[in-house]
């Protein structure tokens, strides 16, 4: 079964350094989606991105965060300079239209030290 | 601010016994309610998408029904097993097409 891959599946970063997660999604699918969870915290949506560009994005997603799909295949989240508070378990997902299935990828958890 | 909760929090029951959760989000601008299945170390398993009050829907021994004229969903497993054991996550999805999870039910199920 298509799935969407992440990489990598954890990094560990000094506090003000730059930092990109990167994602495979599934191929056919054309809506693309960066959500974090901080520990004990709950799933939260940081950006939606659709035709090229950021079609949502939410308060969390400020300038510091960054997204890109370079190629035909891959989706990247850039975090400029870290935060303490950057750590989290970043998850990408991807859906093939809207308001179908949303699929996750297993994530990559970032520590900021 | 949107705000889904779930509950319970947790669970711990034995193989073989039948349970259910709840998952309550706003009964307004309603687009669509997912569920997830998400074990350890693992991605989020896409369980179920519903979207229409009255929605039943079924995958196995898991079903899952709609209400969404007063805002809550019911996930119910048949006859547990302890390959059943994870977090059950619900999401409303916005008009936006973003995802508002709730806090997850932690399920353990004991031989």
């Amino acid at each position: 079964e298509p799935e969407v891959t992440q990489t990598p599946s954890h990094q560990v970063t000094q506090m003000g350094q730059e930092v990109i997660l990167r994602c495979v999604p599934i191929s056919n699918h054309l809506y693309f989606y960066w959500y974090r969870q901080i520990l004990g915290q709950k799933v939260e949506f940081l950006v939606s991105f659709y035709n090229n560009e950021i079609s949502e994005k939410s308060e969390i997603f400020d300038d510091q965060f960054s997204v890109e799909r370079p190629d035909g295949s891959n989706f990247t989240l850039k975090i400029r300079s870290t935060k303490l508070e950057d750590s989290a378990m970043y998850f990408c997902a991807s859906s093939e239209a809207l308001g179908n299935t949303i699929y996750f990828g297993e994530g990559s958890w970032l520590t900021v030290v | 601010i949107l705000n889904v909760e779930q509950s319970p929090q947790s669970l711990h029951v034995q193989e073989g016994d039948s349970t259910n959760f709840t998952c309550s989000f706003p009964s307004s601008n309603f687009y669509a309610l997912h569920w997830y299945r998400w074990e350890t170390a693992k991605s989020p398993e896409a369980l179920f998408v519903m979207t229409l009050n009255g929605d039943e829907k079924k995958k196995g021994r898991i079903s899952a029904t709609l209400n969404t004229k007063e805002g809550y969903s019911y996930l119910y497993i048949k006859g547990s097993q302890p390959e059943d054991s994870a977090t059950y996550l619900c999401a409303f999805l916005t008009g936006f097409q973003k995802l508002v999870f709730g806090t997850g039910t932690r399920l353990l199920v004991s031989p």
